[in-house]
């Protein structure tokens, strides 16, 4: 079993949905991460939580400590939200360990 | 927050030849980690870069496979060694510097797409 879990793997969604996107972890964090990835293989930082929720602009991101859960949403998606998305377990050592990410396509 | 140059973007490399990586961060940081992803899977740490010492390897990865060097506290290099086409993957770097919100996030630099083959 992973120690970071990511679903849904892959998630369609029209222009305009509200987007969830859930992440487990079995790991001791120092903080949850989630990050952007584009089809070049960058990678953005989008929040970093260790407690409650965070918004920016469209994206909010939630976090349950006891559970181990977090969430990422986005409001009003649309085509340009196309990415993969990518949760990661902050270490106290500095390195993140990462899930395998959800495959975010919007249509117009 | 930080900056990070990373080059080659991509590359196409014959097997058993070596290739390798630079970043460049804008601001001076502490620890560099550099990082695969492997086709259709997640980012796996290699190693952790300080400057002054040996880097740090994880379970599964050897320094004559992945020498890495940290000459400053600006810069850092990823070498990929005698490449076999198991190793055709993302290779990015990674910093961890003060935020936006005065918390501590990431950046990553852009990338390296190798193709061994």
């Amino acid at each position: 079993k992973n120690e970071v879990e990511q679903s849904p793997q892959n998630l369609t969604a029209q222009e305009g949905e509200f987007i969830t996107i859930n992440c487990s972890y079995s790991v001791g964090i120092s903080a949850l991460h989630w990050l952007q990835q584009h089809p070049g293989g960058g990678i953005v930082s989008l929040f970093m939580l260790s407690s409650g929720k965070k918004k920016h602009g469209r994206l909010i991101a939630t976090i349950n400590i006891q559970e181990k859960h977090s969430s990422l949403h986005i409001t009003a998606s649309h085509p340009r939200d196309s990415a993969v998305y990518i949760c990661a377990a902050g270490r106290s050592q500095g390195n993140l360990i990462f899930g395998k990410g959800t495959k975010l396509s919007v249509k117009p | 927050s930080a900056v990070i140059s990373q080059k080659p973007s991509r590359d196409i490399c014959q097997r058993g030849t070596s290739l390798t990586i630079q970043c460049q961060v804008d601001s001076q940081v502490t620890m560099m980690f550099w990082y695969r992803q492997q086709p259709g899977q997640s980012l796996t740490l290699i190693a952790t870069a300080n400057q002054g010492s040996e880097a740090t390897y994880e379970s599964g990865f050897v320094i004559d496979k992945f020498p890495i060097s940290r000459p400053n506290l600006t810069f850092s290099t990823l070498t990929v060694s005698n490449m076999s086409p198991e190793d055709s993957s993302i290779y990015l770097c990674s910093v961890d510097v003060l935020a936006w919100d005065a918390s501590y996030g990431y950046t990553f630099g852009s990338g390296t797409r190798l193709t061994v083959v």
